[in-house]
């Protein structure tokens, strides 16, 4: 157990439709992370929050859209859902923004978009 | 923008036989480096990382990796396989961008372990 919850499980959902995914970090943890997991692009980093604000930008779409509350949770929105959004998101949580700072792993939501 | 090769998608080995997983990064500039591993329907967990203390860094379940420069390889080995080493690994280097580090993973090695 990485200590860090994300929430829900799965999540099958339509084409258009939005949904928001939710991630609570490790405790002690400033830094949370984004990424979409899926075969045919492996690994991507979306999006990186610190203490409540953007840090870095990956390959986020413009239709989706993250925040970092100030209880530090964070929550994914994916919105006007499309097929090849269809993935594993993964949230992870680190202690700050050093290079060297391990990246502890949510155990993901798969999302199915039908 | 760093970007991390790993050569093959699958590595096949008998139990008991050594592991060997290939990871080749570019940069300029000695990078942070770090091995993840992914069990079935799991989220990453830390195998180990380089941070320019030693070239040789031992990590967790008996796997260590060698950081050499001259090669931009950080390849990942352990000397006896276990069929609970089955799993799927990630090699990632850590990039500096806009005052903060963002890790970028190789595609992944999906490890089978025949016994």
């Amino acid at each position: 157990d990485s200590g860090v919850t994300q929430t829900p499980k799965h999540l099958i959902t339509a084409t258009g439709q939005r949904v928001t995914l939710r991630c609570s970090p490790r405790s002690g943890d400033l830094s949370v992370y984004w990424y979409q997991q899926s075969l045919d692009q492996g690994l991507q980093f979306l999006i990186q929050y610190y203490n409540g604000e953007e840090r870095a930008k990956g390959n986020i779409l413009e239709r989706f859209s993250a925040q970092q509350f100030p209880d530090l949770h964070s929550e994914l929105n994916l919105s006007s859902l499309e097929l090849g959004d269809s993935a594993l998101y993964f949230c992870a949580s680190s202690v700050g923004l050093a290079g060297l700072n391990e990246q502890f792993f949510g155990p993901g939501t798969r999302l199915t978009v039908l | 923008a760093q970007s991390v090769t790993q050569l093959g998608s699958h590595v096949s080995v008998s139990e008991g036989a050594l592991v060997l997983l290939r990871c080749n990064y570019s940069s300029s500039v000695p990078p942070y480096l770090f091995w993840y591993v992914q069990y079935p329907n799991q989220g990453l967990q830390l195998l180990l990382k380089y941070t320019s203390a030693a070239t040789l860094v031992k990590g967790i379940n008996g796997f260590e990796a060698e950081f050499k420069k001259s090669e931009t390889s950080f390849h990942l080995t352990k000397p006896s396989a276990h069929m609970s080493d089955a799993a799927e690994y990630f090699c990632a280097v850590s990039d500096h961008a806009g005052g903060s580090y963002i890790p970028t993973f190789g595609r992944g090695t999906s490890l089978i372990v025949h016994p």
